[in-house]
């Protein structure tokens, strides 16, 4: 079995400030993925960044990086130089070994303020 | 590329009625989803397919089914509408890494607004 835990329903922050959302997790699998989806008020689900847990290196996509804490089970999104455009709900999700099937948070309301 | 559509983007029912939410992929992949999406809940998967002619179900799959008759295609039906069911459906497909079974990247359709009266 698998879950997702996002800690903060809400955060905020200003425009060109950084900012990190929490996300633990835990699983049975050994060979799994970590990802961010970002839904913005249009309400597309958009890929953020991905992990691949039996690589250390974090992640990072621009403006976007993780801290991947495997042993921790932890697996936070910061993002740098925060622009209006990056409001929107985040969703945490694992998936990945022998599970076809990828398990979300609840979700992180991320609102950036001019 | 299209990547993942969804038809309809919104539809409205009264309690009893049916309707089929019609998914469709052109980036030739093997997996195919079904989710729910209702505040504070996330994401849960409804049934999910891992190829052709193949439908499994998920985490809330009661009140629902689902047909994967050609592999671009997955279709979720509703047979008898209830308000429990208003919700914002959400279709995804993803490719298969290696045979096995190990699934990455989900890519998602705009998803449907379903309200049942």
């Amino acid at each position: 079995a698998q879950t997702v835990t996002q800690s903060q329903p809400e955060m905020s922050v200003q425009e060109a400030e950084t900012v990190t959302l929490s996300c633990t997790y835990d699983t049975s699998e050994s060979n799994y993925y970590l990802f961010w989806y970002k839904q913005p008020p249009s309400r597309q689900m958009i890929l953020v960044i991905r992990q691949e847990a039996y690589k250390q290196q974090n992640a990072t996509e621009n403006r976007f990086s993780v801290n991947f804490q495997k042993a921790a089970k932890s697996f936070s999104l910061k993002i740098s130089d925060s622009q209006l455009g990056d409001t929107a709900m985040y969703f945490c999700a694992t998936g990945g070994g022998s599970n076809y099937k990828l398990t979300f948070g609840k979700g992180t309301l991320l609102t950036v303020n001019p | 590329n299209a990547g993942v559509t969804q038809t309809p983007k919104f539809r409205v029912l009264k309690t009893g009625q049916s309707m089929t939410l019609l998914c469709a992929q052109d980036m030739n992949h093997e997996y195919m989803y079904w989710y729910r999406q209702d505040p504070g809940m996330g994401l849960r998967l409804i049934h999910y397919s891992v190829g052709e002619g193949t439908t499994a179900k998920g985490e809330v799959p009661d009140g629902y089914n689902v047909s994967r008759l050609k592999k671009q295609n997955f279709l979720l039906g509703l047979e008898s509408a209830a308000p429990s069911q208003t919700s914002v459906y959400f279709c995804a497909s993803s490719y298969e890494l290696r045979a096995g079974g190990h699934t990455d990247t989900q890519y998602f359709g705009p998803g449907t607004r379903l309200t049942v009266l």
